[in-house]
């Protein structure tokens, strides 16, 4: 079946840059979304196809795409950007989609 | 505003069902596909199947295939999601999510969670 593939853990000091990696044979073809989740709440959507931004997400989180990878960049941590990041996408079909293990970012 | 309203926690014996509900407001019911998404305690999130709420048709995880089944009721904006022959390992928050506007994947709108636990 089809993985997509996160580091566990990033850890950043406030002001500095993260960035979070995704891999994925199929990410050439399919788009990648990702999403942020603080404990005990829900996901939220913080970039979709690649790299837009939804309504209301600060312009420090861009996304980008290289061959079989997506990059999720925080520019200037900030405190409450500790949390945990997962991608998705779907498989080369667009059949059935995926999630990454997640990432969880340390702001130190 | 979109919203997507979840039913209560549930307390399940292992070998039984469990139906989740999923309201939908704010929003034209039938013009955006629903996923749901499981979260075991401590765990990644975990994609386990779509539904058209037009058409109904569906489309599940190879892993629920056989134990899964997704419904709607458009009257009531209403979405469900039904396990069944639950185990100890079904254990999990099931989240509904909304699929972005114009696109096939992604989303963008979340419902707030069930919690199903599964003891005998």
């Amino acid at each position: 079946s089809y993985e997509l593939t996160q580091p566990p853990s990033v850890s950043v000091s406030p002001g500095q840059t993260a960035r979070i990696t995704c891999s994925g044979d199929a990410l050439p073809k399919q788009y990648a979304y990702w999403y942020q989740q603080k404990p005990g709440q829900a996901p939220v959507l913080v970039i979709y196809k690649d790299s837009e931004r939804p309504s209301g997400i600060p312009e420090r989180f861009s996304g980008s795409s290289s061959g079989t990878t997506v990059t999720l960049t925080i520019s200037g941590v900030q405190a409450e950007d500790e949390a945990d990041y997962y991608c998705q996408s779907a498989d080369s079909s667009g059949t059935y989609e995926v999630f990454g293990g997640g990432t969880k970012l340390t702001v130190l | 505003q979109v919203q997507l309203v979840q039913s209560g926690a549930e307390v399940k014996k292992p070998g039984a069902s469990v139906k989740v509900s999923c309201k939908a407001s704010g929003y034209t019911f039938t013009s955006y596909d629903i996923n749901w998404v499981r979260q075991a305690t401590g765990q990644g999130l975990e994609w386990m199947g779509w539904m058209n709420p037009n058409s109904g048709n569906t489309g599940y995880a190879q892993k629920f295939q056989g134990r899964v089944t997704m419904t709607r009721n458009t009257s009531i904006s209403t979405a469900y999601m039904e396990l069944s022959s639950l185990r100890s390992e079904d254990t999990a928050v099931y989240y509904c999510a909304r699929v972005i506007s114009g696109s096939s994947s992604g989303f963008d709108y979340w419902g707030q969670g069930t919690l199903v636990t599964v003891s005998s």
